[in-house]
């Protein structure tokens, strides 16, 4: 059954420093999405992507944050310059039309020191 | 806004136990609603869903029905197994939007 994967699965970084997570949706899925999950609290929206541009960013997605779709397979998440509140599991989704639901990967842990 | 709201966990269980996790939410219009499940270690898992009311979500001995005048989304399972130790998650989409709004999520301790 395909499925979303995602890359590295942890990533320690120091503060200050860029971090890109990677992410290669199923393949055929046309929608894109990044969500975080701060641990122990609820999974929250960061940014839709469709048709090579941003559809909707929550107000986390500030300018230190961007995303591209660099070729056919990838998705990416990069933070500019990482603060101590940007630790938390990240989460790529995907989903093929706007009826279908949305299929998650297994998360990036990111940890900033 | 939109907005789910789920009961606070932790709930532990002894195995066989019948379940119960509440959810309740708030959205105009006529939302799509979801339980998730992330297991221990692992990503995002749609346990079951529903887009209309009165619709009854079902997967894996667990069920859900979309109760429009309660605005519910109630997850229950008739015997429950430590395998189902996890966090669940209740979430909507609303109409054209994209974005799942998920709740706190409700951490489940089976006990053997």
């Amino acid at each position: 059954e395909p499925e979303v994967t995602q890359t590295p699965s942890h990533q320690v970084t120091q503060m200050g420093q860029e971090v890109i997570l990677r992410c290669v949706p199923i393949s055929n899925h046309l929608y894109f999405y990044w969500y975080r999950q701060i641990l122990g609290q609820k999974v929250e929206f960061l940014v839709s992507f469709y048709n090579n541009e941003i559809s909707e960013k929550s107000e986390i997605f500030d300018d230190q944050f961007s995303v591209e779709r660099p070729d056919g397979s990838n998705f990416t998440l990069k933070i500019r310059s990482t603060k101590l509140e940007d630790s938390a599991m990240y989460f790529c989704a995907s989903r093929r039309d706007r009826q279908e639901t949305q299929y998650f990967g297994p998360g990036t842990r990111l940890l900033v020191l | 806004g939109n907005s789910v709201t789920q009961m606070e966990g932790p709930v532990t269980l002894s195995e066989e136990a019948f379940l119960t996790i509440n959810c309740t939410y708030t959205a105009t219009g006529y939302p799509s609603l979801f339980w998730y499940v992330q297991y221990p270690g692992e990503g995002l898992q749609l346990l079951l869903k529903a887009t209309k009311a009165d619709d009854k979500g079902s997967n894996k001995g667990f069920e859900a029905t979309y109760r429009k005048e309660t605005t519910s989304f109630h997850l229950e399972k008739g015997s429950v197994q430590v395998s189902d130790s996890a966090v669940y998650f209740c979430a909507l989409t609303r109409g054209r939007d994209d974005k799942i709004i998920f709740g706190k999520g409700t951490r489940l301790h089976i006990l053997p």
